[in-house]
């Protein structure tokens, strides 16, 4: 079955640090990979994708995550956060066996900006 | 355009009680999705619709129902509600399987619901 693991549940960092969430993905097929932000009291809205191509896609807001195949993993960076950033992230991942529909979201991880 | 539509945003019902949350899309997306979010457990999918006319069990379907009741419409009900169902439920969609945005999912606003 597939599953995401995202092993910070929550990091807290200081303006203008640089950022890395780790996300790392369980599945045997060909799959899409997603990183969806939640600012506090909204819906999830979508940060980033990776369909094929490029290992290393970027995002909205100064977002980027490579994906590195043989370590079954998708980190989200950014070299210098703001407070704005304070939000939860959420990785998700589809697979081809399921006609990519199905995605399957990691438990998220808390991020705290202080100014 | 105003992508994914939920109503009512915040709920409160007592054990026992029924409510049909609402999900709207315009957006012309074949699939739709029901979620759970709990703290610490991410988004559980409840129940989908791959197209008009058909509907799946998610990870968590126990204790709710569905109905695609049209392209644009997708409802979740709960028939007795149960205090371990005091969740945000997000609705969300998708084109077709086949397509170029291989599934990515526009979410809705969420309700808050709390069964006391």
């Amino acid at each position: 079955a597939q599953s995401v693991s995202q092993h910070n549940h929550h990091v807290i960092l200081s303006e203008a640090a640089s950022l890395e969430l780790g996300c790392n993905y369980s599945y045997g097929g060909t799959v899409n990979l997603f990183w969806y932000v939640q600012y506090p009291g909204q819906h999830l809205q979508l940060l980033l994708k990776y369909f094929s191509g490029d290992p290393l896609v970027k995002g909205i807001k100064g977002f980027e995550a490579e994906f590195i195949k043989s370590k079954f993993s998708f980190n989200l960076r950014k070299p210098s956060v703001q407070w704005s950033d304070t939000a939860e992230y959420f990785c998700a991942v589809n697979g081809k066996n399921t006609g990519f529909q199905k995605l399957v979201f990691g438990t998220g991880t808390r991020l705290l900006v202080s100014p | 355009n105003a992508g994914v539509t939920q109503t009512p945003k915040f709920q409160v019902l007592k054990t026992g009680q029924s409510m049909t949350l609402q999900c709207a899309q315009d957006m012309n997306h074949n699939s739709m999705y029901w979620y759970r979010q709990d703290p610490g457990m991410g988004l559980r999918l409840i129940y989908y619709s791959a197209s008009e006319g058909t509907t799946d069990k998610g990870e968590v379907p126990n204790g709710y129902n569905v109905s695609r009741l049209n392209k644009r419409e997708f409802s979740l009900r709960l028939e007795s509600a149960a205090p371990s169902q005091t969740s945000v439920y997000f609705c969300a969609s998708s084109e077709a399987r086949v397509s170029g945005s291989q599934g990515t999912q526009y979410f809705g606003p969420g309700t808050r619901l709390t069964v006391l």
